[in-house]
């Protein structure tokens, strides 16, 4: 069964420190990959999205993909207790398209004051 | 600016009663998707429409079943629902070659 794991947390982080949040697939040949934010009690969100190697930087977000390795991470530079919420991760695996992304089962991030 | 609009927000069902959930979209998305998020589990397929007239089986389908009513409405029905179909249901919807997944704002469904 392809998979995408990712650390459940909670991860805790001080306000103003970079949050590091990973994550893992098991289909080699997987092609795009997603971040989203979801804070309690609502839906989620996207937030970042890379389709190649490398990084990909979006205001205080960088997404990371090392194809090769088979990991994808989302760093959120100076956090802010606004940044807390569980982060999923989201990929579309090779062969797919039409049942969508699958989604890891998220990180809790908590970023403290 | 709807998006992905769903109904309702909360219900409560007894055992055994069946509902439908509604989802609409308005942004000419192809394909729509009906998710289930449980504590720990992450967000679970159960079914997918990739076109208006289209609908497959995800991951976690049995108890349910769906209907494609035409391009924007996507319903999801619990014949008889289960304790076990106790969760928060989330519809989304993306474009074919895109992805990308807008979700609407989630069903918080309880079954005693």
């Amino acid at each position: 069964q392809k998979e995408v794991e990712q650390n459940s947390g909670p991860l805790s982080v001080p306000e103003g420190a970079i949050a590091s949040l990973n994550c893992t697939y098991s289909d080699r040949g997987s092609q795009s990959f997603f971040w989203y934010r979801q804070y309690s009690g609502k839906s989620p969100e996207l937030i970042m999205f890379i389709y190649s190697n490398g990084d990909k930087e979006d205001g205080r977000f960088t997404a990371q993909l090392n194809k090769a390795s088979q990991y994808v991470s989302l760093l959120i530079r100076d956090s802010q207790p606004s940044d807390s919420a569980t982060y999923l991760c989201a990929v579309l695996l090779s062969g797919g398209g039409a049942d969508g992304l699958t989604f890891g089962k998220g990180t809790h991030l908590i970023i403290q004051p | 600016n709807a998006g992905v609009t769903q109904t309702p927000k909360f219900q409560v069902l007894k055992t055994g009663q069946s509902m439908t959930l509604q989802c609409a979209q308005d942004m000419n998305h192809n394909s729509m998707y009906w998710y289930r998020q449980d504590p720990g589990m992450g967000l679970r397929l159960i079914y997918y429409s990739a076109s208006e007239g289209t609908t497959d089986k995800g991951e976690v389908p049995n108890g349910y079943n769906v209907s494609r009513l035409n391009k924007r409405e996507f319903s999801l029905r619990l014949e008889s629902a289960a304790p076990s179909q106790t969760s928060v249901y989330f519809c989304a919807s993306s474009e074919v070659g895109q992805y990308e997944a807008f979700f609407g704002q989630g069903t918080r469904l309880t079954v005693v």
